[in-house]
Order: structure tokens, then C-alpha cells, then sequence
């Protein structure tokens, strides 16, 4: 059964780049039927898509945030990353890692989500 | 790029019908089949319960159904039952690689 797993700080200060892991496990990163992507809920909000990349590391992002998002991909360790630089209150959020199956596009299998507050 | 329209709340009474509507632009909803829906229980990851506007994933139940007219998707789901009680989310592609979801709305079974 895949799963998948976000890992970083819960807490990162205003203006500081906030980095986060999604580590995949029972299948392979490097499939090339999926991609991977970062999708974020701010509390008692709706979702906003982050951003995607494939395993070859053809990245995808949100132009409203693409000034500020990195997102990589190490398939040696079976892991994508994110990181959003010069955070705002704004950015706090609960951070969703999350598989788009690409011959239906939607998302099949989601990380549990991680809360990041953005606070000094 | 701006969030698709949902209703913020919709409510219904066990055994009824209820619809929940997404509204986006010709630019994303109306120019593509690839509307997926979400549910989204308090506390937990959500879940596809259809994708490319219509389609059922393995599993779901076929309670729940999927359509599109224009610029707007809708979910209905019929005969209503307690464990319906979530959040709803619509997504759709936005062209270019990229996507949009819209505000969520919350189901309240009566």
C-alpha cells in the first residue's frame, strides 16, 4: 500500500524559508505515471495547490506563489520537497504531499498533512 | 488564476438528495474534463470521490455522481447518510500545467 509522509518544522518565523519532505513509501517515486505535488489548507479554509513534479524534475507551481516555491525531487531517497521562502502569518497552514495519477489527473493517495505555523 | 466558487455550507435530512456546485471559467472548468471532487472529513486527508467530471473511483459509492454544464461542475449526492457529513472540495485544470481548487463547502446532514 503507498503511503506517503510529510516531515519538517511546525513552527518557522516570519520571513524564514519553511522547508518540508514528503518521503514515499511501497512504490516507487520514479513511476512514470505520476506526479507529485504540495497542496496546502490554511485553518478553516479551502485547498490551494502548491505546486507538482514529475521524477525526471519538471516542476509545476502556482503563480501566485511561484515567486516563492522550490520544489525538488531526490529519487535515491524516494522523496520530494518543498520549500516556500519568506513566509508570512498567511503562509500558516496545514501541508498535504499528495500522488497525481496522471492517466485520470486527480489525486489518489494523500500524506496525512502537517501543520506549519508561521509565528515569531 | 482565481479559487473556483463553491457554496460555503449546503445541508440536506438523510435519504435526500443534495447538489453542490463549482463554478470556474471558461478558462479552466469549461475547457477541460478534468473536474475531480474531495471529501474531506474533520481532521483527515481527503479523499477523490470523482474525477474527470464524471468518474468513479473503485470503491466509491455510487451514491455519489459527478456532472458538468458550461462553467460549472456539480456533485450530487443522493440518499443522504450521516457519514456524507464533510467537506467537499472541486479542483480543476487550469491549463499550463497547473491547477486550481475551489473554497470548499461544508455538508451538514440534518
Amino acid at each position: 500500500q503507498l503511503q506517503l509522509q510529510e516531515s519538517g518544522p511546525g513552527l518557522v518565523k516570519p520571513s524564514e524559508t519553511l522547508p518540508l519532505t514528503c518521503t514515499v513509501s511501497g512504490g516507487s517515486i520514479s513511476s512514470s505515471s505520476y506526479y507529485w505535488g504540495w497542496i496546502r489548507q490554511p485553518p478553516g479554509k479551502g485547498l490551494e495547490w502548491i505546486g507538482s513534479i514529475y521524477y525526471s524534475g519538471n516542476t509545476y507551481y502556482n503563480p501566485s506563489l511561484k515567486s516563492r516555491v522550490t520544489i525538488s525531487v531526490d529519487t535515491s531517497k524516494n522523496q520530494f520537497s518543498l520549500k516556500l521562502s519568506s513566509v508570512t502569518a498567511a503562509d500558516t497552514a496545514v501541508y498535504y504531499c499528495a500522488r497525481w495519477f496522471t492517466s485520470s489527473w486527480h489525486l489518489d493517495y494523500w500524506g496525512q498533512g502537517t501543520l506549519v505555523t508561521v509565528s515569531s | 488564476q482565481s479559487a473556483l466558487t463553491q457554496p460555503a455550507s449546503v445541508s440536506g435530512s438523510p435519504g435526500q438528495s443534495i447538489t453542490i456546485s463549482c463554478t470556474g471559467t471558461s478558462s479552466d472548468v469549461g475547457s477541460y474534463n478534468l473536474v475531480s471532487w474531495y471529501q474531506q472529513h474533520p481532521g483527515k486527508a481527503p479523499k477523490v470521490m470523482i474525477y474527470e467530471d464524471y468518474k468513479r473511483p473503485s470503491g466509491v459509492s455510487n451514491r455519489f455522481s459527478g456532472s458538468k454544464s458550461g462553467n460549472t461542475a456539480s456533485l450530487t449526492i443522493s440518499g443522504l447518510q450521516a457519514e456524507d457529513e464533510a467537506d467537499y472540495h472541486c479542483c480543476a485544470y487550469a491549463g499550463s500545467s497547473t491547477w486550481v481548487f475551489g473554497g470548499g463547502t461544508k455538508l451538514t446532514v440534518l
